[in-house]
């Protein structure tokens, strides 16, 4: 299993463009989600999906759009690029019962830069 | 609403010493506690977790970690630190029943830098 794969690594923006972080997961998990990560701040969550079709906001949803067309796949979106989201982005996903919480495993992360 | 305080940002130890990295929660129900590690410029990686069944819990790479509900601590520990162990490491609370976690239940602790001295 490659686990949570993210594309690219690395990027630079200038203010207002637009971009999508890909993320995709072999392990067949319901669970999805987005954080960003910036210094001091431990990870904040962005949007989080349960299933395919289905995605709702986090802490810090604004500037960004998420879609869940299927299991695998949960890109996150810029609309127009602003210096405040320069951070790092993690994806994770986990196996998730109504009972009880399972591990998230995690992307290795893209570094984001917005000029 | 359930919280997470790392009490320390940043710990130093000489390496063959033990580490402690202290962690302390709030929550209305029964959590589940993690530890992560975050090597520089990696993901995050699942230490241990304490998930109701055992109160001490032991993760990889020699860590540890006791759950203990009358303090309200979860604190990482390593009788001997070893270079590296030099990393970023994230107490996380959870429960999916509790509210002021983010919406997937999950509250990051802001993080302990490990400092290894050789």
């Amino acid at each position: 299993n490659a686990g949570v794969t993210q594309t690219p690594k690395f990027q630079v923006l200038k203010t207002g463009q637009s971009m999508t972080l890909q993320c995709a997961q072999d392990m067949n998990h319901e669970y999805m989600s987005w954080y960003r990560q910036d210094p001091g701040m431990g990870l904040r969550l962005i949007h989080y999906s349960v299933g395919a079709g289905i995605t709702d906001q986090g802490e810090v949803p604004n500037g960004y759009n998420v879609s869940r067309s299927t299991t695998e796949d949960f890109p996150l979106r810029l609309l127009s690029a602003a210096p405040s989201q320069t951070s790092v982005y993690f994806c994770a996903s986990s196996y998730r019962t109504v009972s009880s919480y399972n591990e998230q495993f995690f992307g290795p992360g893209t570094r984001l830069t917005v000029l | 609403a359930q919280s997470v305080t790392q009490l320390d940002s940043h710990v130093s130890v000489s390496e063959g010493t033990p580490v402690l990295l202290r962690c302390n929660y709030s929550s209305s129900y029964s959590p589940s506690l993690f530890w992560y590690v975050q090597h520089p410029n990696k993901g995050l990686q699942l230490l241990l977790k304490y998930t109701s069944a055992a109160t001490l819990v032991k993760g990889i790479n020699g860590f540890e970690a006791e759950f203990k509900k009358s303090e309200t601590s979860f604190h990482l520990t390593k009788p001997s630190a070893h270079m590296s162990d030099a990393a970023e490491y994230f107490c996380v609370v959870s429960d999916i029943w509790e509210c002021g976690g983010g919406a997937d239940g999950l509250t990051f602790g802001k993080g302990t830098h490990l400092i290894i001295q050789p």
